[in-house]
């Protein structure tokens, strides 16, 4: 059983603070990693993808993966209220093929 | 940048109704398309595969009589919800592979709600 486990929250961080999103696999051979930010009603919306161990950096988010662990976090630096959504993260066997998600973990940054 | 096109974005109507739903690849060829459902407060759960010039391959426990699924060309694939009743209520959200190889883009999502 294909599983993507996360912690439903809620996170709250105040603004300016790190905000640190966990998310472990089952499925070992999984290749394609993917962070997406889903605001209430709307549709996904692509934060980060990793394919390999390390980390990977793009503006104020952090991506880390850990296929070892079977674990893939995502760090929110200088978290702002905009950033108040719930985030998904994916997992895939290849890049292209049908994405498996967790539930989600719900983010709440205060002014 | 690549943009898939989801339509309609909401739907009310009785239960008994048949829903079909269009979901659009706007820059590229799609050979492959997915479709997925969310329930309030769940994640997305992968409904079938959608590939262009074949049958679409159906998740467990999906019954593809009632969620019908055609993609008849690259840039188009639908899905019809047959008979439709309150429980079939959800989110619908497609998604379609860039043959480039890069992350799956998904559609606005259509919301449908059955009296």
């Amino acid at each position: 059983q294909k599983e993507v486990e996360q912690n439903s929250g809620p996170l709250s961080v105040p603004e300016g603070a790190i905000a640190s999103l966990n998310c472990t696999y089952s499925d070992r051979v999984s290749q394609s990693f993917f962070w997406y930010r889903q605001y209430s009603g709307k549709s996904p919306e692509l934060i980060m993808s990793i394919y390999s161990n390390g980390d990977k950096e793009d503006g104020r988010f952090t991506a880390q993966l850990n296929k070892a662990s079977q674990y893939v976090s995502l760090l929110i630096r200088d978290s702002q209220p905009s950033d108040s959504a719930t985030y998904l993260c994916a997992v895939a066997r290849e890049a292209g093929t049908a994405l498996i998600f967790g539930k989600g973990t719900t983010l709440s940054v205060s002014s | 940048g690549a943009v898939v096109s989801q339509h309609p974005s909401r739907v009310i109507c009785k239960s008994g109704t048949s829903v079909k739903i269009e979901c659009r690849s706007l820059d590229f060829q799609a050979t492959t398309m997915f479709w997925y459902r969310q329930f309030p407060k769940q994640s997305l759960m992968l409904m079938a595969t959608s590939n262009e010039g074949s049958k679409a391959t159906y998740e467990q426990g999906v019954e593809k009589d009632k969620f019908l699924i055609n993609h008849a060309s690259l840039t188009l694939s639908t899905l019809t919800v047959t008979s439709a009743h309150p429980e079939d209520s959800s989110f619908y959200i497609c998604s379609a592979r860039d043959p480039s190889g890069q992350p799956q883009h998904f559609g606005d999502g259509t919301r449908l709600s059955i009296l």
